[in-house]
């Protein structure tokens, strides 16, 4: 089992549609998850990070966590083309832990 | 405010050769991480410094190592070249050394192995 898993893709969504990106995890007592968009031939931009159980908004993004579960989930509102990208799950898996362990992403994109 | 720098952008080097890549982080974040990146995979972890000393170490062989300077700078440096390193290289800061501090990349820098 992955320490971080994505579905690959591609998630395809027409304009102004709601995008879920989903991502879960191996470790319980990971604490800190994050999430990173990469345009193609770019780094990756954060873009979200929750540590608590629960919704977290950010504009048209929402992350939410659920540790019980292990997932973490990333949903962005009204999506636009130009939110076509590859959207990394990071996560410090493991107690004090520094490292990111990330996902291999999911390629979003967004039909005009 | 400048994000996190690197340089070079692009190196293509030979087999058996050695690379130095270098990294300066946001102003006034002490912690830099360092990642290798290769196509269609997410970013792994091979370094992570704080406060000039190693905080964390991946699973990467001995050919690679890091440092980092008193102004918080960082070299990664790769000996023993192989094919398999051609990848993008990833650094990225953080205020602290802390699990939860949010990482911010730089633009990284392509390495190509002939």
């Amino acid at each position: 089992q992955k320490e971080v898993e994505q579905n690959s893709g591609p998630l395809s969504v027409p304009e102004g549609a709601i995008a879920s990106l989903n991502c879960t995890y191996s470790d319980r007592g990971s604490q800190s998850f994050f999430w990173y968009r990469q345009y193609s031939g770019k780094s990756p931009e954060l873009i979200m990070f929750i540590y608590s159980n629960g919704d977290k908004e950010d504009g048209r993004f929402t992350a939410q966590l659920n540790k019980a579960s292990q997932y973490v989930s990333l949903l962005i509102r009204d999506s636009q083309p130009s939110d076509s990208a590859t959207y990394l799950c990071a996560v410090n898996i493991g107690t004090g832990r520094r490292a990111l362990t990330f996902g291999s992403g999911t390629r979003l994109q967004v039909q005009p | 405010d400048a994000g996190v720098t690197q340089s070079p952008t692009h190196l293509i080097k030979t087999r058996g050769q050695h690379v130095t890549l270098r990294c300066s982080p946001i102003s006034g974040h002490k912690s830099v991480s360092w990642y290798q990146q290769v196509l269609g995979q997410g970013p792994q972890f091979i370094f992570q410094y704080y406060e000039k000393e190693e905080r964390g170490r991946g699973n990467f062989p001995d050919r690679f190592s890091a440092r980092q300077f008193p102004n918080y700078s960082s070299e990664l440096n790769v000996n023993a070249l192989l094919l398999g390193d051609s990848a993008l290289y990833l650094c990225a800061s953080s205020l602290g050394g802390a699990s939860n501090q949010p990482q911010h990349f730089g633009d990284g820098t392509r390495l190509s192995i002939l």
